[in-house]
């Protein structure tokens, strides 16, 4: 069973624009939850996907947003970046909603923004 | 909103000795405790959890201990090897609604 895929693996960008990344889950997960992965902040909860609807959010300003499709895939989108964005991006999938099963993580998008 | 500590942010040891980190939350309401390895290049993978209504977990080498009273939950390695150096992370989810890291543990596993 392929894992939990994420593309880019790497990107660059600059201040002021935006970003979309793309996470496709283990097959037959429908929840898609996304992380932010930082030295100083370490890792942080963005939000979490179920059926196409965000069921969980974290922390994060409004610039952070996400959607679901039907075939479970995530995408995250980040816009107006800021030098702080810089991080490593984690989706992690598993069956049900929530965190009450086992969360499998990607390898992660790292982000720089200069 | 609930906060969890991991201690110690590093440890180094000789390897066949045990390794333990040890995590603490503020939440009552915490009920799933997962603990993630994580090494260079890739994304954290899950190594062992515990739910609030059990004490203690074990899979062969790694063992989980929760101490509900105390809020803290443990991490216990056995027999460590060299494969076993990585970064260690505990987590606690509330209700299933939030999930919360610690800080991570750098385990060096020295031949």
């Amino acid at each position: 069973k392929a894992g939990v895929t994420q593309t880019p693996r790497y990107l660059i960008k600059t201040r002021g624009q935006q970003v979309t990344l793309s996470c496709s889950p283990i097959s037959g997960h429908r929840s898609v939850s996304w992380y932010q992965q930082t030295p100083g902040q370490g890792l942080q909860f963005l939000f979490e996907y179920f059926s196409e609807t965000q069921r969980n959010k974290g922390n994060f300003p409004g610039r952070f947003s996400g959607r679901q499709f039907s075939n479970s895939r995530s995408e995250m989108n980040v816009s107006t970046l800021e030098l702080g964005d810089s991080a490593l991006y984690l989706c992690a999938s598993s069956r049900g909603q929530g965190f009450r099963e086992t969360q499998y993580f990607g390898p992660g998008t790292r982000l720089l923004v200069l | 909103g609930e906060n969890v500590e991991q201690h110690p942010s590093t440890l180094s040891v000789q390897e066949g000795d045990s390794a333990v980190i040890k995590c603490t939350y503020s939440d009552s309401a915490s009920n799933y405790f997962p603990w993630y390895k994580q090494e260079l290049g890739k994304g954290p993978q899950l190594i062992i959890d515990i739910r609030s209504n059990v004490g203690e977990k074990k899979d062969q080498r790694i063992a989980v201990t929760l101490n509900k009273t105390a809020k803290h939950f443990s991490l216990h390695i056995t027999e460590t090897q060299p494969e076993d150096s990585a970064v260690y992370f505990c987590a606690a989810s509330i209700g299933g609604n939030d999930m919360r890291f610690g800080a991570g543990t750098r385990l060096t596993v020295k031949p």
